[in-house]
């Protein structure tokens, strides 16, 4: 069935590094979107990305969609202990109406002061 | 955030008993989602919902079913819960089903 890879699944970094989230999947997508949950919290809506090859950013965050719409990635500029959670990348497939979201099983972002 | 609320936040029940958890929202989406999240799983899709009474199963549908009388009430029924399924439980809404959703606070159900 439809799966969503996301790697990695724990990433560790010193406060001021880089940090990049990647996500993968084996069809096409109509959609990639990336959402945050911080610790006991839910996941919050952060960004989507439609068209092929598309960039966006926010702030220190980069949000990249692949050529072929099958992955894409989160990089983090100069990680701050904010930047603390779980990024899921969500792949839309199919229409609004009979397509359906697949997560992925996140990457756990922890930052050392 | 969107108005989107669930209840009981919090649930401690013992195994066999029937469970129902509450998502209500106030922003008229058509679709509704409940996930369960376990450690090293992320978010696993139960059941949803594209309209009043319209139901469809998600990828971990077994041992729960699902009621939407109404535009912003969506219900989640364990019959009789078991230990399997202790867990946090997110429901989200949307305006179309490969759309960006919003998810309520959660409900942590214990199954003793």
């Amino acid at each position: 069935g439809q799966q969503v890879m996301q790697i990695p699944q724990y990433q560790h970094v010193q406060e001021g590094e880089d940090f990049t989230t990647y996500c993968n999947s084996s069809t096409t997508l109509s959609n990639i979107q990336w959402y945050k949950q911080r610790p006991g919290g839910h996941p919050v809506f952060l960004i989507q990305l439609v068209k092929s090859g598309e960039v966006k950013k926010q702030k220190r965050l980069t949000f990249q969609f692949g050529e072929a719409k099958k992955n894409s990635s989160l990089h983090i500029t100069a990680t701050q202990t904010t930047d603390v959670g779980t990024y899921f990348c969500a792949g839309g497939v199919g229409g609004s109406t009979l397509g359906r979201l697949y997560f992925g099983r996140g990457t756990q972002l922890t930052v050392w002061p | 955030d969107a108005g989107i609320t669930q209840s009981p936040r919090h649930k401690v029940t013992e195994t066999g008993t029937p469970v129902t958890l509450r998502c209500h929202q106030t922003e008229n989406h058509r679709y509704m989602y409940w996930y369960r999240q376990d450690p090293g799983h992320g978010l696993r899709l139960i059941h949803y919902s594209y309209g009043v009474k319209d139901t469809d199963k998600g990828e971990v549908s077994d041992g729960y079913s699902v009621s939407r009388s109404k535009t912003e009430d969506f219900l989640l029924t364990l019959e009789s819960a078991t230990s399997s399924q202790t867990s946090v439980y997110f429901c989200a809404i949307g305006r179309g089903n490969n759309q960006p959703q919003h998810f309520g606070d959660g409900t942590r159900l214990s199954i003793l």
